[in-house]
């Protein structure tokens, strides 16, 4: 079965400073696809970044970045020049390829200080 | 402006009654799928469907139905709603055959049995 896990409930960080979300995975599959999707209060889920796991290249998407490391199945999500608009949950998520399904991780309420 | 429209933000329903979820998208999607998100559980599956009058488990069925007879919409069904089913629940949908794609999702809707 496939699982995802973050262990980080909670973080926060101050305006304009960097911050890293963790999140493992475990799954059997070779190629695979890896999401960071965002909750803003009482808003819609939007993705946020996704990476293929064939690709060694770490995904981008402007102030967002991940570290993929699939020999260690992590796939952390960094966040650069912290924005207030940037205080959501987070959600990491793998795909099963078979069905197109997204197992999700448990969430990491991520608080931006002034 | 692409859209995951559920029917209700907000739903009181006693314990006991039928009740119904309903979820339609604009974006002629074959997959669609209802999750059920919970604090430090994150999202769980219930139901999914990659077509019309198509449904398959996910991993927490029990207690929950769906239908699909058309493929714009997916509804989710308590047969007989329990207070252990209180919880978000969230709509989704994104392209069949596509790895990696996108998932859309709805806006939620918080029920409450009582």
């Amino acid at each position: 079965a496939q699982t995802v896990t973050q262990s980080q409930p909670e973080m926060s960080v101050q305006e304009a400073e960097t911050v890293t979300l963790s999140c493992t995975y475990d799954t059997s599959e070779s190629d695979y696809y890896l999401f960071w999707y965002k909750q803003p209060p009482s808003r819609q889920m939007i993705l946020v970044i996704r990476q293929e796991a064939y690709k060694q290249q770490n995904a981008t998407e402007n102030r967002f970045s991940v570290n993929f490391q699939k020999a260690a199945k992590s796939f952390s999500l960094k966040i650069s020049d912290s924005q207030l608009g940037d205080a959501a949950m987070y959600f990491c998520a793998l795909e099963d390829q078979g069905a197109q399904k997204l197992v999700f991780g448990q969430g990491t309420r991520l608080t931006i200080n002034p | 402006d692409v859209k995951v429209t559920q029917s209700s933000r907000y739903l009181v329903k006693r314990t006991g009654e039928k009740v119904f979820l309903e979820c339609v998208q604009d974006m002629d999607h074959e997959n669609m799928f209802w999750y059920r998100q919970d604090p430090g559980l994150g999202l769980r599956l219930i139901y999914f469907s990659y077509d019309v009058k198509m449904k398959e488990k996910g991993d927490i069925p029990e207690g929950y139905s769906v239908s699909r007879e058309k493929k714009e919409r997916f509804s989710l069904i308590l047969e007989s709603a329990s207070t252990n089913q209180t919880s978000m629940y969230l709509c989704a949908s994104s392209l069949l055959g596509v790895p990696g794609t996108e998932a859309f999702f709805g806006q939620g809707t918080r029920l409450t049995v009582v």
